[in-house]
């Protein structure tokens, strides 16, 4: 199957920085990307479904100020957490899909973000 | 390490059908499981998991899935299928950590149903 990297897995930043969070298809082109989070003990949320070259369309509640979405490609989307706070500190997962493999959905391997 | 097994990339029923779409995980501790959905043109749902209470836990639209640990499977089912039903059906495992309460989502490769009238 296709392959969807995502970088960083882990990453500590303080408060009030910025984190930038990549994902990657790597053997296909993703016409799609989807950004979910998951709060500890709680199931996967959807964030954003963004399309390539297109402003991301956020799901209610989420600020797409504070989560900003670029989709700037075919192969890489990347979420930006704007001024970091500790509540922001979650597991962030993309997952990916394109033509080639029949709209099949990917996931990348998420990234554990902790905010100090 | 943590993984799932889906059998079967496609599974095809006929409306009123019993759905069983299967799941097999590995885990060296006691895992939370998942199963979640996702319907043409969204992002993922979740149906229902399972953190460690009653073995047989109940979801929307119908479907229900049984943790069996002796059989490490957690297979998703739904008496009768709908048309609506046709979607792509995930399952997944996680590790609760008692210090963080983080846990690391790992997915199985997807399957996905298809019902005929």
């Amino acid at each position: 199957g296709a392959v969807v990297s995502q970088h960083p897995s882990w990453v500590i930043c303080k408060s009030g920085t910025s984190v930038k969070i990549e994902c990657r298809s790597l053997d296909f082109q993703a016409t799609t990307m989807f950004w979910y989070r998951q709060f500890p003990k709680q199931s996967l949320m959807l964030m954003a479904t963004s399309n390539e070259g297109s402003k991301a369309t956020y799901e209610q509640g989420v600020e797409k100020d504070k989560f900003l979405i670029n989709h700037a490609s075919l192969t890489l989307s990347t979420l930006t957490v704007t001024s970091a706070h500790p509540e922001d500190s979650s597991f962030y997962i993309c997952s990916a899909r394109g033509r080639e493999y029949n709209e099949k959905l990917f996931f990348g391997s998420g990234t554990q973000l902790s905010v100090l | 390490a943590q993984s799932v097994t889906q059998l079967g990339s496609h599974v095809s029923v006929s409306e009123g059908a019993l759905v069983l779409l299967r799941c097999n995980y590995s885990s060296s501790v006691p895992p939370y499981l998942f199963w979640y959905v996702q319907y043409p043109n969204q992002g993922l749902q979740l149906l229902l998991k399972y953190t460690s209470a009653a073995t047989l836990v109940k979801g929307i639209n119908g479907f229900e899935a049984e943790f069996k640990k002796s059989e490490t499977s957690f297979h998703l089912t739904k008496p009768s299928a709908h048309m609506s039903d046709a979607a792509e059906y995930f399952c997944a495992v996680s590790r609760p950590s008692l210090n963080t309460g983080f846990q690391k989502l790992v997915f199985g490769t997807g399957t996905r149903l298809l019902v005929s009238p």
